[in-house]
Formats: structure tokens, sequence, C-alpha cells
């Protein structure tokens, strides 16, 4: 399968910081989807990459598609209080899910 | 209508007991995944349909775990001689296609199962 290390863990920021995750992986990947779970919620989707070296923008928030296909991340800017939830990477056609970083945003 | 509906929101089952999820998908979407996710952060596949037919089981404990999608009736996973580690919140998902440009999968709201 298309493993996925995901990291930081954890991120606290005050409201109006950036957050960045990344996502990792050592074997190439044929696409790489986005989720973000609110606490005691469901995944819901954010949005898929397939191209190398992909970059899509959706407001605040920008992914990227690394050239070799082997790396993503999540960027969103000027954090908001309702930023907070846990992002999920997650690769091929069943999902392989990375741990998620938990993003907590303080007012 | 446009969401997953998973049934119930809560389980709760005496270890050895049998469990049974439902989940109704988004009409016209043809594949239906079934996750289970412990420890809070932690995404386990299990299975996967494409209509009625079994497209990849390659993550089910196959001596207790089983599931079912069948026409006209909500898709099923069953787990017989529940465990404690079976404790765990399940998700379903579905969606019009696999890796389709543009689609992601829909998430129910999960039902969350308590072995004790």
């Amino acid at each position: 399968g298309q493993q996925v290390m995901q990291i930081p863990q954890y991120q606290h920021v005050q409201e109006g910081e950036d957050f960045t995750t990344y996502c990792n992986s050592s074997t190439t990947l044929s696409n790489i989807q986005w989720y973000k779970q609110r606490p005691g919620g469901h995944p819901v989707f954010l949005i898929q990459l397939v191209k190398s070296g992909e970059v899509k923008k959706q407001k605040r928030l920008t992914f990227q598609f690394g050239e070799a296909k082997k790396n993503s991340s999540l960027h969103i800017t000027a954090t908001q209080t309702t930023d907070v939830g846990t992002y999920f990477c997650a690769s091929g056609y069943a999902l392989n899910f990375g741990k998620g970083t938990s993003l907590l945003v303080t007012p | 209508g446009e969401e997953v509906a998973q049934t119930p929101k809560h389980l709760v089952r005496g270890e050895g007991q049998k469990a049974k999820l439902y989940c109704a998908p988004i009409k016209g979407h043809s594949y239906v995944f079934w996750y289970q996710q412990v420890l809070k952060n932690e995404f386990k596949f299990l299975i996967s349909f494409q209509n009625e037919n079994v497209f990849d089981e390659t993550g089910m404990p196959k001596e207790r775990f089983s599931a079912k999608c069948l026409p006209n009736s909500p898709c099923s996973l069953e787990i017989q001689a529940t465990k404690l580690e079976d404790s765990a919140v399940y998700f379903c998902a579905s969606s019009p296609g696999i890796l389709r440009i543009g689609y992601g999968y829909t998430f129910g709201s999960g039902t969350r199962l308590t072995v004790v």
C-alpha cells in the first residue's frame, strides 16, 4: 500500500498565525487527498492532488504535491478558530491515512 | 440524499456478542468503503465494495468480520463475537468512482462501538 507519514502530530497556534502540515512517503504516490475532521466529527474531503508539482488553493488553504510525488503539504494562512480540527492526508484508492495533525487555534 | 447515513450512532456490546452496523451510501455512488478509527487518529481500511461486489477486502479480519452490500438495502458490517479491541468508531464512505478527479470520498458520521 501507499503508506504516508504525517508531521507534526500536534500544532498549537495563536489566531492569525500560519499553519503547515506535511505528508511524506518513501514511495511514489498515485494521488493525495486531504481531509479535515473536527473533534467528534467525521472526515470531510478538502481536495485531491494527482499531478507532479501541483499547487491548489482554496481561500486561505494552499495544497502542494511534490515534484517526485512523494510528499505533500497543506498550508493555512492566518488561522481562524474555525480551522480547529485534525487534518489528514490519505493516498491510494483505499485511502491509506496518515496519523493526522491536530490543530488547536487560540483566540 | 446527499449524505451517507450510518446507524446506529452508538452501540454497546458485551464481549462475545454480535454487532451489526449499517450504512446507506449516497444514491448514485457505486463505491462503498468501511474504515475503523481507533485511538482518535488512526484509520484502518477494512473493505470496499463496487455496487454489491467486494472490491478490496485486504483490511478485513476475516475470522470475525463480514460485510455485505445488497441491492436496495443498506450496506452492513457485522462483527461476530466482539472483543474489547474492536471498540472504535466505524466510518462508512461512498464515492461515485475510484480516484475520480475532483471527487473525494463522502464519509458518514460514524458508529461508535464500545465493547465492555
